[in-house]
């Protein structure tokens, strides 16, 4: 196990809602990032934070949101969800170059 | 930008038989390369890494990758499979210059170990 825990691991919601995702990070990391795994593909990368500091995103509306708290756990916010948000939803921590990533949250838009 | 490419949707091989996954990737700069698997319903978990050094990485599990800089290739290699090892195979890419630590992954190769 990496010690990174993600919540809750199911998650179902309806078009237009909104949704928090929650993770914390392996102890000491600083750095956390968030992906999104659709059914059959590989994880794409939503954004980064860096000692509660958004420091990079990927190709995602702002819509999707997040913080990073001073003990480094984060949050992921999305709004107005769409049916194209169902999918996995993984963080991974980090402390130099290697992301440790924990079991995800699947979430299911209705 | 960075992209990695796993030409094969699926490899199968004999319980014991050597079992190669190919990757290949594209970055700008000098490329920190990794490998993750993913279980049913699970996480992604870490195999191994290269950044800089000898080109044969060794990582959990008995696996290895080969680090190729002409061919832009790091493949995934164990001598022996077990039918443990099947799942889905994730290769990765980060340019060690980009200013943040963006990982780039291919679509994912699902190794089917046959007993």
């Amino acid at each position: 196990e990496t010690g990174v825990t993600q919540s809750p691991t199911h998650l179902i919601k309806t078009r237009g809602q909104q949704v928090t995702l929650r993770c914390s990070s392996q102890s000491g990391h600083n750095t956390v990032s968030w992906y999104q795994q659709a059914l059959g593909q590989g994880p794409q990368f939503i954004f980064q934070y860096y000692r509660e500091e958004e420091n990079g995103r990927g190709n995602f509306p702002p819509r999707f949101s997040g913080l990073q708290f001073p003990n480094y756990s984060s949050e992921l916010n999305v709004n107005a969800l769409e049916l194209d948000d169902s999918a996995l939803y993984l963080c991974a921590s980090s402390l130099g170059g290697t992301q440790y990533f924990g079991p995800g949250t699947r979430l299911l838009v209705l | 930008a960075q992209s990695v490419a796993q030409p094969e949707d699926q490899v199968n091989v004999a319980e014991g038989n050597p079992l190669t996954v190919k990757c290949t990737y594209s970055v700008s700069g000098n490329p920190y390369l990794f490998w993750y698997v993913q279980y049913p319903n699970r996480g992604l978990q870490f195999l191994l890494k290269y950044i800089t050094g000898d080109n044969l990485v060794k990582g959990s599990y008995g696996f290895e990758a080969e680090f190729n800089k002409s061919q832009t290739s790091f493949h995934l290699k164990k001598p022996s499979a077990l039918v443990s090892d099947s799942a889905l195979y994730f290769c990765a890419v980060r340019d060690i210059g980009g200013g943040y630590q963006k990982v780039t992954f291919g679509t994912g190769t699902k190794l089917q170990v046959i007993p």
